[in-house]
């Protein structure tokens, strides 16, 4: 199993581009969220879905989309790219229900916009 | 809304030095509680989790943290450090939402360097 992944693992960006991080998971997990990473702020959640077709805001949703076609594939689309999107951004899933899941990390995507 | 506060922002030790990060949330329900850890370059993983059952739980690496209810409290604990122990170290809470479902919130971190 290849886990969790996500392209790119680099981009730059200039205000106003527009874009969408892949993350893609083979474990056929239900539970796929999105996170930001800023030095000092921990990680932030932004969208999450809980299976295919449904989604939902996390805590930091302004600025971004999110769609679940299928268990697989989780894109988040930044739709008009801001100085203040620049972080890393996390992908990861879970089996079940957050509760006492563990939630499956991919590898980051570095963001950079200017 | 739930938080979680980790007081220790950064730390730096020396090999065999015993360590203690503090992890402190704000929640009076039901609490489901993490421990991941980021190497350098790498995403991160679980270190240990806890949601019921013996309040002292183990991880890997010779990790362990306590659960202390009264302290709202989920202190992660190693001993003896390594160079390889040089990460940053989440703390993490699910706490269970309207409806019965669980959201987590992750700490800000804390960067551990570990002088060899």
């Amino acid at each position: 199993n290849a886990g969790v992944t996500q392209t790119p693992k680099f981009q730059v960006l200039k205000t106003g581009q527009s874009m969408t991080l892949q993350c893609a998971q083979d474990m056929n997990h239900e539970y796929m969220s999105w996170y930001r990473q800023d030095p000092g702020m921990g990680l932030r959640l932004i969208h999450y879905s809980v299976g295919a077709g449904i989604t939902d805001q996390g805590e930091v949703p302004n600025g971004y989309n999110v769609s679940r076609s299928t268990t697989e594939d989780f894109p988040l689309r930044l739709l008009s790219a801001a100085p203040s999107q620049t972080s890393v951004y996390f992908c990861a899933s879970s089996d079940r229900p957050w509760g006492q899941e563990t939630q499956y990390f991919g590898p980051g995507t570095r963001l950079l916009v200017l | 809304a739930q938080s979680v506060s980790q007081h220790n922002h950064h730390v730096i030790l020396s090999e065999a030095a015993s360590l203690e990060l503090g992890c402190n949330y704000s929640y009076g329900g039901t609490v489901n509680l993490f421990w991941y850890v980021q190497y350098p370059g790498q995403h991160l993983q679980l270190l240990l989790k806890y949601f019921s059952g013996d309040p002292l739980v183990k991880g890997i690496k010779g990790f362990e943290a306590e659960f202390i209810k009264s302290k709202f409290s989920f202190n992660l604990r190693k001993p003896s450090v390594q160079w390889s122990d040089t990460a940053e170290y989440f703390c993490a809470v699910n706490a269970e939402a309207s409806g019965g479902s669980y959201i987590p919130t992750f700490g800000r971190g804390t960067s551990l360097i570990v002088h060899p």
